[in-house]
């Protein structure tokens, strides 16, 4: 199976901020990589889908990039409604499975 | 608007089974690439199994499989998952979502059904 990294596990931030989490494969799902936002006690949202297109409906501060292996989810000026878990996902269509990165949490600083 | 309701879940023993259904609505059912994601409290996310658009092909993760049944009814617009052999480690919160397509992510998720597996 693919596994998926993500760093860093938690991240504190202030409104304004500029936020920049990595996601890392263990072997390339060229751009078949997505990004989900969840609340507590909520289903997850997406995001991004094929590396840096943005789902309809989600503000332009979010924006994705990468190819291969390494991967980012930028948020460009952190707002109030972003404070939340961040989980990559790659869904190469190639592969038998799917996999989540573990996780990162956008804290308040 | 689409709309994915789960339902099944509940409180049951290690060793037992359960069966959660996924009822869609909004959307042409049997079209769409269907999968069941899980959440073990506190913990991150895991996808479990997916299905074809015509139930013909399955697949699912490595850490349930042999335990793990998916299934559809596109005349029912619903779709399934049995899983047996239940574990305290499978106690989690099991979400159905759907994609247009295999080429695309999870775009539209259920709320979440909570199992917990407790003697």
């Amino acid at each position: 199976d693919i596994q998926m990294t993500q760093s860093p596990s938690t991240l504190s931030a202030s409104v304004g901020d500029r936020v920049t989490i990595t996601c890392r494969a263990s072997q390339s799902v060229s751009t078949w990589l997505a990004w989900y936002q969840q609340k507590p006690g909520k289903a997850p949202k997406l995001l991004i889908y094929t590396a840096s297109s943005l789902q309809s409906g989600v503000p332009s501060r979010f924006s994705g990039s990468g190819s291969g292996t390494e991967f980012t989810l930028t948020i460009s000026s952190l707002q109030p409604d972003d404070f939340a878990t961040y989980y990559c996902q790659q869904y190469n269509p190639y592969s038998p499975s799917s996999t989540f990165g573990q996780g990162t949490k956008v804290e308040i600083k | 608007e689409v709309q994915l309701v789960e339902s099944g879940g509940g409180l049951l023993q290690p060793g037992g089974s359960l069966r959660l259904s996924c009822a869609a609505s909004g959307l042409t059912f049997s079209n769409q690439w269907m999968h069941w994601v899980r959440q073990a409290p506190g913990k991150g996310l895991v996808w479990l199994a997916r299905i074809h658009p015509d139930g013909t092909a399955t697949s699912s993760a490595d850490s349930v499989k042999g335990r793990l049944t998916i299934s559809r009814d596109n005349a029912r617009n619903t779709l399934y998952l049995q899983m047996n052999s239940l574990r305290v480690e499978d106690t989690a919160v099991y979400y159905c979502a759907r994609g247009r397509e295999l080429r695309f992510p999870m775009e539209s998720w259920g709320q979440g059904t909570l199992v917990t597996v407790s003697s």
